[in-house]
Parts: C-alpha cells; sequence; structure tokens
C-alpha cells in the first residue's frame, strides 16, 4: 500500500529536466515532497493540498491531481544540488505520512 | 527555522544492551513527533507517533515494549531500544511537526538520524 514513485531512478546531466511521479492506491489529503542525501536526514521541500493545486520555488515545482491519487515533481535545469533520493509522503488523512518508494536522483556535470 | 537535533548520530552497542535515541525541536514546539526507521535503500518506514503527555501510537508489527518512547515535552522525544540485537541495526530518524496554520498542513521536520549497530 506504500505510493509508488516513478522513476525508481534517473541519471541526468546538469541543465537537464526530471519528473518524478507518486502514485497512491488511496485518496490523498496531501502531499508532500521531500530530498535526501546520503547518510543524511529527509529536507522538506514542499507541501500540496487537496484541491489540484501547483506549488513551485526555484527550478522545482510539483502538482496533485486529486481524481488520479497522484502527484508530480518537475525539476527543471537540475543543478547538482539536486542530487539524492526523493520522497513523497502521503496524507490519507490519519495523521501521519506514509512515504512512497523513492525515486533516486543523480545529476553529473 | 524548524530546526531538529539528534543525539548521538551513531552508536555501537553490543547485544542485549539498551540505547536511548534523544530527538529535540531547537526552534519550534512540537506536539507530535515521528519515529522512523530506514534501512539501506529503502524508504522511510514509520514505527510510531509520538504526542506530548500521552502514550506513543506504534505501527502495526513495531513491539511497544522493545521501542520505548517518551514524549516528555514539547521540544523533546526519546527512543530507547531495549535489548538490542544486530537485526535492530538500523538508520533510526525522527521528526518534528509544526502545527500548520488556516488551511496550510502541518509540515514535519526530520533530525540527521542516528546510525545504530548492534554487535
Amino acid at each position: 500500500q506504500q505510493p509508488v514513485q516513478s522513476p525508481q531512478a534517473v541519471i541526468l546531466r546538469e541543465g537537464e529536466d526530471a519528473v518524478i511521479n507518486c502514485s497512491s492506491s488511496k485518496a490523498l489529503y496531501s502531499v508532500h515532497w521531500y530530498r535526501q542525501k546520503h547518510g543524511e536526514a529527509p529536507v522538506f521541500l514542499m507541501i500540496l493540498l487537496k484541491g489540484g493545486e501547483q506549488k513551485g520555488h526555484d527550478k522545482i515545482s510539483a502538482s496533485f491531481n486529486e481524481k488520479k491519487q497522484q502527484s508530480s515533481l518537475y525539476l527543471t535545469a537540475s543543478q547538482l544540488s539536486y542530487s539524492g533520493t526523493y520522497f513523497c509522503g502521503t496524507d490519507w488523512g490519519f495523521q501521519k505520512l506514509v512515504f512512497g518508494t523513492g525515486t533516486r536522483l543523480l545529476v553529473s556535470p | 527555522g524548524a530546526v531538529v537535533s539528534q543525539h548521538p548520530s551513531w552508536v555501537i552497542c553490543k547485544s542485549g544492551t539498551s540505547v536511548k535515541i534523544e530527538c529535540r525541536s531547537l526552534d519550534f514546539q512540537a506536539t507530535t513527533m515521528f519515529w522512523y526507521r530506514q534501512f539501506p535503500k529503502q524508504s522511510l518506514m514509520l514505527m510510531a507517533t509520538s504526542n506530548e503527555g500521552s502514550k506513543a501510537t506504534y505501527e502495526q508489527g513495531v513491539e511497544k515494549d522493545k521501542f520505548l518512547i517518551n514524549h516528555a515535552s514539547l521540544t523533546l522525544s526519546t527512543l530507547t531500544v531495549t535489548s538490542a540485537h544486530p537485526e535492530d541495526s538500523s538508520f533510526y530518524i525522527c521528526s518534528a511537526q509544526t502545527r500548520g496554520v488556516f488551511y496550510i498542513a502541518d509540515t514535519q521536520y526530520f533530525g540527521p538520524g542516528t546510525r545504530l549497530t548492534v554487535l
């Protein structure tokens, strides 16, 4: 029942774009996106709430499709610092997050 | 803002001993803290939800007598791994939740994690 993320891994050259998807088997109240570098804590990126909103800051944005129970994270003009593992955390209304399977992103020079 | 500390950052112990891990929210009060376990190259698996002043709520399959959680104040939660065994070796991460206002959802901020190795 863990949300499924795709792709599992992606390798980019600096400046290229990527899309990471998060699919839930249950209805979503909100989706939280995090990035984790090896051996470190996950860092909060953004939250998307019910209502199909889109959000973004800098060159990272995300969308939330309530009907499809999906969220997508868009990374444009990727930088070396974007490398890491991205997790979506899904809120199914139980006052806790269930984290997705993760997507490993490597940005090379 | 929203800084969470965790101590220790790593610990090596002998089988059968107990280990205590502290999680503190440094610049905000957190009525709810969460404890996760993460195996290499895997996702974060929630172990328990800790609310200040009340008993922790454990996820299915997590032994509450083995993983003791205490949330003594609005800025401190502790996880004690009792009678640790090699299979308990893992990366333990806590998070502290800020309270959302109006229509802003509650947000979890993570501590740096504690790597536990049981010999």
